[in-house]
């Protein structure tokens, strides 16, 4: 079955650190670009970070950018987002997204995990 | 970054309308625009990539057009199951960019 499945949000005091992790099935993780979208309660969408195949090549949002860490492991087909610093601005579901095949655009999106900043 | 804006923000349709949502980029992205559609509590659902390139799965009543800097989504005939929330993205430079979303709702 072709699925990502997204696991580690929860509730963190601002400052702390978090981890997420997007589990790749039934396609050949190791060929795509991966992503990290992420939605605030009631707000539109919100592009965090993107990563290459081979994790050559990594990008993020100015928001994020020295705070957030985007990393994959190709033999546990999984995508991680390493979150410090963390700030309720932060608060959000967290979505991973393959890129598509044919041409821009995510075809496949996880179910998200909702990220709650708070003290 | 390149900003994207959405028109309208909202509409109000009745099944069987003719819809249309327009994406405006801040500077030309060629045809690297995608449209996603999103329900209540749902990941994202990809309809048209590279601007004009219906989604495997996706009605034919959908349809993305334009280049450069003005890009449209049109619904040719509203359905019930087509009332949700649309997104264009640009993928033409880093950092990526949404628009701000169009509620379409029922009238």
């Amino acid at each position: 079955q072709v699925q990502l499945v997204e696991s580690g949000g929860g509730v963190v005091q601002p400052g702390r650190s978090l981890r997420l992790s997007c589990a790749a099935s039934g396609f050949t993780f190791s060929s795509y670009g991966m992503h990290w979208v992420r939605q605030a309660p009631g707000k539109g969408l919100e592009w965090v970070a993107v990563i290459s195949y081979d994790g050559s090549n990594k990008y993020y949002a100015d928001s994020v950018k020295g705070r957030f860490t985007i990393s994959r492991d190709n033999s546990k087909n999984t995508l991680y987002l390493q979150m410090n610093s963390l700030r309720a601005e932060d608060t959000a579901v967290y979505y991973c997204a393959k890129d598509g095949a044919g041409g821009d655009g995510y075809n496949l999106w996880g179910q998200g995990t909702l990220v709650t900043v708070s003290s | 970054a390149i900003q994207l804006t959405q028109s309208p923000s909202s509409l109000s349709a009745s099944v069987g309308d003719r819809v249309t949502i327009t994406c405006r980029a801040s500077q030309g992205i060629s045809s690297a625009l995608a449209w996603y559609q999103q329900k209540p509590g749902k990941a994202p659902k990809l309809l048209i990539y590279d601007a004009s390139s219906l989604e495997s799965g996706v009605p034919s009543r959908f349809s993305g057009s334009g280049s450069g800097t003005d890009f449209t989504l049109t619904i040719s005939s509203l359905q019930p199951e087509d009332f949700a929330t649309y997104y264009c993205q640009q993928f033409n430079n880093y950092p990526l960019t949404f628009g701000g979303g169009t509620k379409v709702e029922i009238k």
